[in-house]
């Protein structure tokens, strides 16, 4: 099955810095790659996703890379605000046939000091 | 628009009591439904899902089971609760696509 590694697990960043947290994965069939946004006690929320088929996407200041040779994905978070501070969780997996099994990392706690 | 519903938000059960937490998804048909598991600062496990009524596939072999008696309701439930339950339940789903969207949590205490 598919494993997915996430690093760092924790990144403190000062406000207006740059985040990178980064992903590796094992299964070459993983075509869709998500990215999550926990606060405390809260859901997990969708923040951007990257398909196989593309190398890059941004949305406003986050973005995501995909490299399908090595493996690895990363989430990029520019101009950090407080409220950027969260949990972040990538997750990995291949998806047909309607059906879509992810795996996930371990998360990463970002916390952006003002 | 879609919406995910997850009860009770809250939980305090005793050892060896039974459980039953319950999700509905309105504003769609056919999704494909998950239980996931978060214990206290760490990841989330995948538990069941389910991609039709009637339709279960278990990922951890535990005390806990799921069933899917509607289209857009998933249960899942316990006869006897273990100290190690503990933690928050997530319910999720998607499209038969990728997009996965979370409930609001059960978070599950037992005593």
């Amino acid at each position: 099955g598919e494993n997915v590694e996430q690093h760092p697990s924790t990144l403190s960043v000062q406000e207006g810095d740059s985040a990178v947290i980064k992903c590796t994965y094992s299964d070459s069939a993983s075509n869709y790659f998500p990215w999550y946004k926990q606060e405390l006690g809260k859901r997990p929320q969708l923040i951007i996703d990257i398909r196989s088929n593309v190398g890059e996407k941004k949305d406003q200041r986050i973005a995501v890379t995909l490299n399908k040779t090595a493996k690895h994905f990363s989430l990029h978070i520019t101009e950090t605000q407080p409220e950027d501070s969260a949990v972040y969780f990538c997750a990995a997996g291949p998806s047909s046939g309607g059906s879509y099994i992810p795996t996930f990392g371990r998360g990463t706690s970002l916390i952006v000091h003002p | 628009s879609q919406t995910i519903h997850q009860w009770p938000a809250t939980l305090v059960q005793p050892v060896g009591s039974p459980l039953s937490l319950e999700c509905t998804v309105e504003g769609t048909s056919n999704p494909n439904l998950y239980w996931y598991r978060q214990a206290a600062g760490r990841g989330l496990q995948l538990l069941f899902y389910s991609v039709g009524i009637g339709q279960i596939s278990s990922e951890v072999p535990q005390n806990l089971s799921a069933s899917r008696p509607q289209d857009r309701q998933f249960i899942l439930s316990s006869k006897k609760l273990l100290l190690s339950d503990s933690g928050f339940y997530l319910c999720a789903w998607t499209r038969k696509g990728t997009e996965q969207y979370f409930g609001p949590g059960t978070r599950l205490t037992v005593t």
